[in-house]
């Protein structure tokens, strides 16, 4: 089975710290994401990553960067948190297999709360 | 016009019924279709996957696509109080493996 681990089930913080969410997974997926969710807003594509080391943006990718040093781990940082950045964090992977279309598999979430 | 369109709910069935959820799509590219179930405060988990014309089923779950029509559904047979969540409908594109989510549609399964 897959297992994506998020560092974190619940994590708060103050306005304008800096803060990481970390995500790892174990089965040598290429691909990774970070989402949020939010009532009524859905899930939304912050940031994703096909390989080591490189990046792209999704549809909010706004006051959010992105690190991928390691294949297995993909981590989220806030620059600066403010409030509105509180929600649900879910990250997921994916395999990257030509010709089959692979579904993601999420992480347990992460609720952030800014204060 | 979202890209991914599903009626948010709460859809209410009687235990033992069918619920049947919909799902329209805008990128006429969009080749393999999930559904995820999400528990409230619970992650997505996946339970179908389609990407041919047709039905496809999997114990009480089915799937049925029409890409002509760019709709994709899930029937729940003989529904269960366990089976009440938020269902997600989610294209990949044909840029590659991109998942856009649908907001959801709520069941509830009423004993």
């Amino acid at each position: 089975d897959v297992k994506v681990t998020q560092s974190s089930r619940y994590l708060v913080k103050r306005t304008g710290e800096k803060v990481f969410l970390e995500c790892v997974q174990d089965m040598d997926h290429e691909n990774m994401f970070w989402y949020r969710q939010d009532p009524g807003l859905g899930l939304r594509l912050i940031y994703f990553s096909y390989d080591v080391k490189m990046k792209e943006k999704g549809d909010i990718p706004e006051g959010y960067s992105v690190s991928r040093e390691k294949k297995e781990r993909f981590s989220l940082i806030l620059e600066s948190a403010s409030t509105n950045q509180t929600s649900m964090y879910l990250c997921a992977s994916s395999s990257l297999r030509t010709g089959v279309d692979q579904p993601q598999h999420f992480g347990d979430g992460t609720r952030l709360s800014i204060l | 016009q979202k890209e991914v369109e599903q009626n948010s709910g709460p859809l209410s069935v009687p235990e033992g019924a069918i619920a049947s959820l919909n799902c329209t799509y805008s990128d006429r590219g969009s080749q393999s279709f999930f559904w995820y179930r999400q528990y409230s405060g619970k992650s997505p988990e996946l339970i179908m996957f389609i990407y041919s014309n047709g039905d496809k089923e999997d114990g009480r779950f089915t799937a049925q696509l029409n890409k002509a029509s760019q709709y994709v559904s899930l029937l729940i047979r003989d529904s269960q109080p366990s089976d009440s969540a938020t269902y997600l409908c989610a294209p990949i594109g044909a840029a590659g493996n991109k998942l856009t989510f649908g907001g959801g549609t709520r069941v509830l399964v009423k004993p």
